[in-house]
């Protein structure tokens, strides 16, 4: 298996539980990210991890609380979500700058729907 | 305040015709720029990019043209192609980011090539 994959594909969870989003790349990249695409808006970046460390997390409700345990899994954990934080979750890697330029590589993503 | 526009939502071509993507930036310091494809229900894929010390980037059918002066870069792709037919985003990174994978996206543009 190669690339990056997310899981699962689709959610549906209500208000009060919780439930994680997992992502996995097996492309040795050291920078992973989180990225949410709402109906009729362009992808927003959520947060940003460099070897395991977050070095971004762009204004987002703690909620949302992202996990890096290696360079390789990136997790989303989601508690007490509100409907309208029901969106396309995309994880995404690509090597750190200053190591050649590379694009980053996309997940399939996760349809999150709350209820 | 959006960096990184798409003006047109849509663009609908004829088949073997030239399709042109159009993209404008108001941030100075991104400098590579990107362009992906989307399927519904898939995540982006990469395209093709281009780094802000070229004024184009060919790949096949793809090339990508960048005006800095005018802050505004493009998407060539011809011959056209049914199967091109998807979302195009246009994104940009730099702007003192240390990821290759930290992307303003903008808000993309449905493209339709007929039969």
């Amino acid at each position: 298996e190669t690339g990056v994959t997310q899981t699962p594909r689709h959610l549906v969870m209500g208000m009060t539980n919780k439930k994680s989003l997992k992502c996995e790349q097996h492309l040795g990249h050291n920078a992973m990210y989180w990225y949410k695409q709402s109906a009729k808006k362009p992808l927003e970046l959520m947060f940003v991890y460099n070897f395991k460390e977050q070095t971004e997390n762009n204004s987002v409700p703690s909620r949302f609380s992202p996990e890096c345990p290696n360079s390789s899994h990136l997790f989303l954990h989601l508690h007490t979500l509100q409907p309208e934080d029901s969106a396309l979750y995309l994880c995404a890697s690509s090597r750190a700058r200053g190591r050649g330029n590379t694009e980053a590589f996309f997940g399939q993503g996760t349809r999150l729907t709350v209820v | 305040d959006q960096q990184v526009k798409q003006n047109s939502p849509s663009l609908s071509v004829q088949e073997g015709r030239i399709s042109i993507l159009n993209c404008d930036y108001t941030n100075s310091m991104f400098d590579y720029f990107l362009w992906y494809k989307k399927y519904p229900a898939e995540g982006p894929t990469f395209l093709i990019s281009i780094s802000s010390i070229k004024d184009k980037n060919e790949d096949g059918r793809f090339t990508v043209f960048l005006n800095k002066s005018a802050k505004h870069l493009s998407l060539h792709i011809v011959p056209s192609q049914p199967g091109d037919s998807a979302v195009y985003f246009c994104a940009a990174s730099g702007a003192g980011g240390t990821s290759y994978g930290k992307l303003t996206f903008g808000q993309g543009t449905i493209l339709t090539v007929h039969p």
